[in-house]
């Protein structure tokens, strides 16, 4: 069955770079997302990557697939105290939209 | 555009009671609509897939007789929790498909269950 996991904590300084990691089991994925979770809220997707790529540039986020290893990983420049938050990573496998979660890294940035 | 409005935001019921959450799709039409729940601390587990004027399909383990999912429109899916628990106070949250031109899923802002 489809297993996501991630580390759970993450501490950086302001300005730094953090990032995020997921591996999974499931290759079949055809789209892998990485969604911010602030206290009591939904969910906002912050950028998805599309399986048959590697990398994907979106202002200070990058996104790092490497398949052969079954790890995503998540690259936030100069981070901010609001982008404190859980990031979660998620898989599509099919046209359902159905998405399998990871367990989510909590992220602190400290001032 | 492409906005999923979820409601309450947070709901106490009693013990016993049936309490039920709304899923809208605002902006445009959702055939499939998909239920979460996160415990404190937690990932996202899928409870269930809600389909547009058919049955839902309940993922192993969820009772389909004490969480009743209805989509009766392209616009709008509820989830009734039958019978709350404490056990089944926690954190729901619910998604739908995008525009086809937009390659996510959309999600609500989530209801806070809590039962007393």
């Amino acid at each position: 069955g489809e297993d996501v996991e991630q580390s759970l904590f993450l501490s950086v300084r302001e300005g730094d770079s953090s990032v995020i990691n997921c591996t999974y089991t499931d290759s079949s994925s055809t789209y892998l997302y990485w969604y911010k979770q602030e206290p009591g809220a939904g969910l906002q997707l912050l950028t998805y990557i599309f399986s048959n790529m590697d990398m994907k540039q979106d202002q200070r986020l990058t996104v790092l697939l490497n398949k052969k290893d079954k790890h995503l990983s998540l690259r936030i420049a100069d981070t901010q105290t609001g982008d404190s938050a859980i990031y979660f990573c998620a898989e599509r496998f099919d046209s359902s939209y159905k998405l399998i979660f990871g367990s989510g890294t909590r992220l602190l940035v400290r001032p | 555009g492409a906005v999923v409005s979820q409601h309450p935001s947070r709901v106490i019921c009693k013990s016993g009671t049936s309490v039920k959450i709304e899923c809208r799709s605002l902006d445009f039409q959702a055939t499939t609509m998909f239920w979460y729940r996160q415990f404190p601390k937690q990932s996202l587990m899928l409870m269930a897939t809600s389909n547009e004027g058919s049955k839902a399909t309940y993922e192993q383990g969820v009772e389909k007789d004490k969480f009743l999912i209805n989509h009766a429109s392209l616009t709008l899916s509820t989830l009734t929790v039958t019978s709350a628990h404490p056990e089944d106070s926690s954190f729901y949250i619910c998604s739908a498909r995008g525009p086809t031109d937009r390659n996510e899923a959309f999600f609500g802002q989530g209801t806070r269950l809590t039962v007393v």
